[in-house]
């Protein structure tokens, strides 16, 4: 029973380019989240998804950022055009339903911007 | 608006001796709290959680002690052991599906 699974695990972009993201949440798991953490910060909310569903996106920069969870295949982070504040480590944490105590968190992606 | 907060960016203890991380928080409305920790290069896993209509909750050596009045919370961790060093985050859900987390604390424990 893998983990909740996010690759890749290091990606470097040069400004202006495209970034994308993806976790595989665990077998069983229909509910994603993703989290930002900036150097020095707390992990902070983007988005939370179901299957095909965007419920709450209220954490998502308005702009360049946009996240997909489709019915076949993992959940997607994408973040265009890309620059040096949007370096980070990502988060992606999956539940079997709404339950806190069953967040599950994949190992991160960190995302530098050079 | 940090809604939820760690003041001690760090803590160094001693093995054998007791670890107390520090969390407070600013939304009354919050009934549930979580502590995760966090190893360097690795996602946050759950350690221990607590409801608002309790003023403490048990796991072997972590104990976590809520205190509603004034929004505080404390993680203490007897005895501390090496192994136990890293990150350790507290956070709270709001009535949606978003975490607030802290911004950490981390904590060394020295042979």
């Amino acid at each position: 029973n893998a983990g909740v699974m996010q690759n890749p695990r290091h990606l470097v972009r040069r400004r202006g380019q495209e970034a994308r993201l993806r976790c595989s949440p665990m077998k069983g798991h229909s509910h994603v989240y993703w989290y930002r953490q900036l150097p020095e910060e707390g992990l902070k909310f983007m988005v939370y998804l179901q299957k095909e569903n965007i419920i709450d996106e209220s954490g998502m920069p308005k702009e360049r950022f946009s996240a997909e969870f489709p019915k076949e295949g993992p959940s997607i982070l994408r973040i265009q055009q890309v620059v040096r504040g949007d370096s980070a480590a990502y988060f992606c944490a999956s539940s079997p339903r709404t339950d806190y105590t069953e967040a599950f968190f994949g190992q991160g992606t960190r995302l530098t911007v050079v | 608006d940090q809604q939820v907060k760690q003041n001690s960016p760090s803590l160094s203890v001693q093995e054998g001796r007791i670890s107390i991380l520090n969390c407070d928080y600013t939304n009354s409305m919050f009934d549930y709290f979580l502590w995760y920790k966090k190893y360097p290069a690795e996602g946050p896993t759950f350690l221990i959680s607590i409801s608002s209509i309790k003023d403490k909750n048990e796991d072997g050596r972590f104990t976590v002690f809520l205190n509603k009045s004034a929004k505080h919370l404390s993680l203490h961790i007897v005895p501390s052991q090496p192994g136990d060093s890293a990150v350790y985050f507290c956070a709270a859900p709001n009535t949606g599906n978003q975490f607030y987390f802290g911004t950490g604390t981390s904590l060394t424990v020295i042979p």
